[in-house]
């Protein structure tokens, strides 16, 4: 099965900094795609951003981007310019692009805390 | 355009009952996905229905069962309910059950187990 890990349960930023939050994955497959999902204390999970293992160019969305390194199986989330609205709990999830294989597999999470 | 709900919001129940949690997904999602949410295991997939048949289950035992109705909406029923059910249950919906296709999440249903 594949395994998602995020090594930082806890991270701070200072508004209007940048942040980068680490996710690493294991699978012996070759066409996938990654998530970023964001989860405020309201609970409701949010995309923030996915990428295609297929496509080279890094996803970006906004003040979002990834920093996907295939051949590493690597794939960190940089929110520039934080605001205090991006505190949340951040899960970095893979999904398979094999045929009835379409659940997530998510990280532990990372909770991010943005200083005023 | 209203996105995924969920309802209850809180359920309370004891050992040994039975619970039932609704799901409706975003109008033209055909795909049903239920994730468990227990503190100290992560978000851990539970069930997928897709043009309501059961398509995929995680690894959870038999009294986790469900259905999708004709329209698409979803029920979750935990059967014999043990302590450690208690949990948030999050349901998403996808437009189809293609691997391109992006999951997107209710606000959840609390179960709590006394």
């Amino acid at each position: 099965a594949q395994t998602v890990t995020q090594s930082q349960p806890e991270m701070s930023v200072q508004e209007a900094e940048t942040v980068t939050l680490s996710c690493t994955y294991d699978t012996s497959e070759s066409d996938y795609y990654l998530f970023w999902y964001k989860q405020p204390p309201s609970r409701q999970m949010i995309l923030v951003i996915r990428q295609e293992a297929y496509k080279q160019q890094n996803a970006t969305e906004n003040r979002f981007s990834v920093n996907f390194q295939k051949a590493a199986k690597s794939f960190s989330l940089k929110i520039s310019d934080s605001q205090l609205g991006d505190a949340a709990m951040y899960f970095c999830a893979y999904r398979s692009d094999k045929t009835g294989a379409n659940n997530l597999f998510f990280g532990t999470g990372t909770r991010l805390t943005v200083i005023p | 355009e209203a996105g995924v709900t969920q309802s209850p919001t809180h359920l309370i129940k004891t050992r040994g009952q039975q619970a039932t949690l609704r799901c409706s997904p975003i109008s033209g999602h055909t795909s049903v996905y239920w994730y468990q949410q227990a503190l100290g295991l992560g978000l851990q997939f539970l069930l997928w229905y897709d043009e309501g048949e059961e398509r995929n289950r995680g690894n959870f035992p038999p009294r986790f069962s469900g259905r999708q109705f004709p329209n698409y909406s979803s029920e979750l029923n935990v059967n014999a309910l043990e302590l450690e059910d208690s949990a948030l249950y999050l349901c998403a919906s996808s437009l189809a059950s293609f691997g391109t296709d992006t999951q997107y999440f209710g606000p959840g249903t609390r179960l709590t187990v006394l």
